[in-house]
């Protein structure tokens, strides 16, 4: 069985850090693309980062560019989030997401880019003075 | 990026009923790469359907998905109670991944 365990959430400060994790089981972790999501109190959901199952690959939504950093632990089967510079907007339940393979003509390949067959539980980031 | 406009923003109905669900794009959707889910309060989102039509595993077959281009539609054939909740799109074609507001489906 799938199981995605997000923790570090919290209360920081505006201009402060937090590091977020996501421990991964039922699944090979390392063949997998991973994803965070978030989603602001009442609002919607919002992609903010996705990593390939190597980690050799990361991408940014524009609002967290150069603020946030995606990273995992193959050897440890999880994944991270350091957020720094937060700031009041970045308050959110934060979802971490596994993309399925895309299989094709015998061939599957792992999408960092691609839908979400498997989301955790959310951790609460509060971002206030 | 692709803005995806879901309307209505909510959808008042009984048990029984028929939703119909809108999303657009303001773009064309690259092959089709849709996605549905419903999240319920205080719950992840769960995945419906994918490729726009494409049911997930353990997704009873009341849930439907069509459409292509820039026109996806999610249908539920009779609302079961356990049916109300929010619904939102995502499209992965282009990146960056997005989401539409979502629909409240509400019983009335």
């Amino acid at each position: 069985e799938v199981q995605l365990l997000e923790s570090g959430g919290g209360l920081v400060q505006p201009g402060g850090s937090l590091r977020l994790s996501c421990a991964a089981s039922g699944f090979t972790f390392s063949s997998y693309a991973m994803s965070w999501v978030r989603q602001a109190p009442g609002k919607g959901l919002e992609w903010v980062s996705a990593i390939s199952g190597s980690g050799g690959s990361t991408y940014y939504a524009d609002s967290v560019k150069g603020r946030f950093t995606i990273s995992r632990d193959n050897s440890k089967n999880t994944l991270y989030l350091q957020m720094s510079s937060l700031r009041a907007e970045d308050t959110a339940v934060y979802y971490c997401a596994k993309a399925p393979l895309y299989c094709s003509g015998g061939s599957c390949y792992s999408y960092s880019n691609y839908y979400f067959d498997y989301w955790g539980q959310g951790t609460l980031v509060t971002v206030s003075s | 990026e692709i803005v995806l406009t879901q309307s209505p923003g909510t959808l008042s109905l009984s048990p029984g009923e028929r939703a119909t669900l809108s999303c657009r794009a303001s773009q064309s959707v690259s092959s089709s790469y849709l996605a549905w889910y419903q999240q319920k309060p205080g719950q992840a989102p769960r995945l419906l359907i994918y490729g726009a039509s494409s049911r997930a595993a353990g997704i009873p077959d009341r849930f439907s998905g069509s459409g292509s281009g820039t026109d996806f539609t999610l249908t539920i054939s009779r609302l079961e109670p356990e049916d109300f909740a929010v619904y939102y799109c995502q499209q992965y074609g282009n990146s960056p991944l997005t989401f539409g507001g979502g629909t409240k489906v509400e019983i009335k």
